[in-house]
C-alpha cells in the first residue's frame, strides 16, 4: 500500500523567490512518484515524474524534484516563482514496476501555492 | 503530446435523472481508464477501474449501479451517474496510461453539479 504526505494545504511565496513544496510518501515496494498541477477548474498537468534512474528530476516551467529514499520524500522546488505559478500542486504515488498495468495513484491532499507580487 | 479530454466539460442536472461523461484518449490507446471524484478544495479519490472489454473495478464505498463506468473501445470510456442527487455533485477526472509506458494522462474534468 502507498500513502502520500503533502505538508504545508497552504504555501506563498513571493515573486522570484525560492519554491519549495513538500511530499512524503510511503510505499512497501519502489515507487513511481509523480507532481501534478492543477489550475482553477481544470483537470491535472503532469509537472514531473520518478520511476528510474536519477534521483533528480527535472519537468515542465522549471520546476524539479529530487527522490531521497532514505528520507522517503519527493519535494518539488523551482528557483525563481513566477506569478504563473499559482495553482495547487499535487504529489501522487503508485507502487512502481511491481504495479506496472495497475497505476492507481495515491494523491496527498494538494498543496495551495500563492505568488505574492 | 499524449491528450485525454473529458465531456462535458460542465452539466448541471436535475436530481434524479442520470448524465453521462465522456473520456477519450485522443492519439493513443488506453487499455486502462481511472475515474476519480474531487471534491471542492480536496484532493482526489480513486473510483474505479475502467478496463476495456471487462468489467470496472470499484474501489471500497463506491456505488457500482450508482456509478457505471462503460469501456467499450480502447480509446473511449464513459462515467455514468445514474439518479444523480446533489451530494454527487462534484469535479471527475479521469486518466489513461498510454500502452505500455509509465506516463498517467489526465483529462480536463468535468463539473456536474445536480440541482
Amino acid at each position: 500500500a502507498q500513502s502520500v504526505t503533502q505538508l504545508g494545504s497552504h504555501v506563498s511565496v513571493s515573486e522570484g523567490a525560492l519554491v519549495l513544496l513538500r511530499c512524503n510518501y510511503s510505499s512497501s515496494v519502489p515507487p513511481y512518484l509523480f507532481w501534478y498541477v492543477q489550475y482553477p477548474n481544470q483537470g491535472l498537468q503532469l509537472l514531473l515524474k520518478y520511476t528510474t534512474g536519477a534521483t533528480l528530476v527535472k519537468g515542465i516551467n522549471g520546476f524539479e524534484a529530487e527522490f531521497k529514499k532514505s528520507e522517503t520524500s519527493f519535494h518539488l522546488t523551482k528557483p525563481s516563482a513566477h506569478m504563473s505559478d499559482a495553482a495547487e500542486y499535487f504529489c501522487a504515488v503508485t507502487g512502481g514496476i511491481s504495479n506496472f498495468g495497475n497505476e492507481k495513484l495515491t494523491f496527498g491532499t494538494g498543496t495551495r501555492l500563492t505568488i505574492i507580487p | 503530446g499524449a491528450v485525454v479530454s473529458q465531456h462535458p466539460s460542465r452539466v448541471i442536472c436535475k436530481s434524479g435523472t442520470s448524465v453521462k461523461i465522456e473520456c477519450r484518449s485522443l492519439d493513443f490507446q488506453a487499455t486502462t481508464m481511472f475515474w476519480y471524484r474531487q471534491f471542492p478544495k480536496q484532493s482526489l479519490m480513486l473510483m474505479a477501474t475502467s478496463n476495456e472489454g471487462s468489467k470496472a473495478t470499484y474501489e471500497q464505498g463506491v456505488e457500482k449501479d450508482k456509478f457505471l463506468i462503460n469501456h467499450a473501445s480502447l480509446t473511449l470510456s464513459t462515467l455514468t451517474v445514474t439518479s444523480a442527487h446533489p451530494e454527487d455533485s462534484s469535479f471527475y477526472i479521469c486518466s489513461a496510461r498510454m500502452g505500455g509506458g509509465n506516463t498517467i494522462y489526465f483529462g480536463e474534468g468535468s463539473w456536474l453539479t445536480v440541482v
